[in-house]
């Protein structure tokens, strides 16, 4: 059961326009939200994250919006970049204790147009 | 500069024959993990471990195994067992919790053939 979900393999945008990266979860105790972004034959890099105290978070071009209540959580990038194309992974966790494990999406490869 | 290093970044083994993937840091991490990727399939624990001399399955395990005898190593052997073993491997670490995230090496790609 995919408890992380990144419904759209791709989304193709234009420079300067508005990226939308949506991720969906269903495990409830998920409290810290992260995003990934990589390049092809490269390690994840992290981008930014958010916890569940808070409903957004900026940094610069990129703003990850939180709604608990629907359990999902968007990355918004803007104004696009052409070296914004990549995959992006959405990522959960539960804080606390001694849990390491980071539960990812299957990725979102986005296409910023020139 | 700290930073987890994987070697080689490209890797060709016959069938049959047992592979071992290094993974190295120096970030005095913790946790190391390792994960793999297939295309549509996004990320997939393979294993991971919290401290030295434990680790422990993740979601994919059959067909691989792991070490850890130094925090700053975890070696991943991918054995014969393994029916699908070309993909392109990561390896990560986090301080602790993973609420601080993880630190990526760059991944090696493996092709059986």
């Amino acid at each position: 059961d995919q408890q992380v979900k990144q419904n759209s393999p791709s989304l193709s945008v234009q420079e300067g326009r508005i990226s939308i990266l949506n991720c969906d979860y269903t495990n409830s105790m998920f409290d810290y939200f992260l995003w990934y972004k990589k390049y092809p034959a490269e390690g994840p890099t992290f981008l930014i994250s958010i916890s569940s105290i808070k409903d957004k978070n900026e940094d610069g071009r990129f703003t990850v919006f939180l709604n608990k209540s629907a359990k999902h959580l968007s990355l918004h990038i803007v104004p696009s970049q052409p070296g914004d194309s990549a995959v992006y992974f959405c990522a959960a966790s539960v804080r606390g204790g001694s849990n390491y494990k980071l539960t990812f999406g299957k990725g979102t490869l986005l296409t910023v147009n020139p | 500069d700290g930073g987890i290093t994987q070697s080689p970044k490209y890797l060709f083994r016959k069938e049959g024959q047992n592979v071992t993937l290094s993974c190295e840091q120096n970030l005095n991490h913790d946790a190391m993990y390792w994960y793999r990727q297939d295309p549509g399939q996004g990320l997939r624990l393979i294993y991971y471990s919290q401290i030295v001399n434990d680790f422990q399955k993740g979601d994919i395990a059959e067909g691989y195994s792991v070490s850890r005898e130094k925090k700053e190593s975890f070696p991943l052997t991918v054995t014969s067992a393994q029916k699908n073993p070309t993909a392109f491997y990561l390896c990560a670490s986090s301080i602790t919790q993973a609420t601080y995230g993880y630190t990526f090496g760059s991944g090696t790609r493996l092709t059986v053939v």
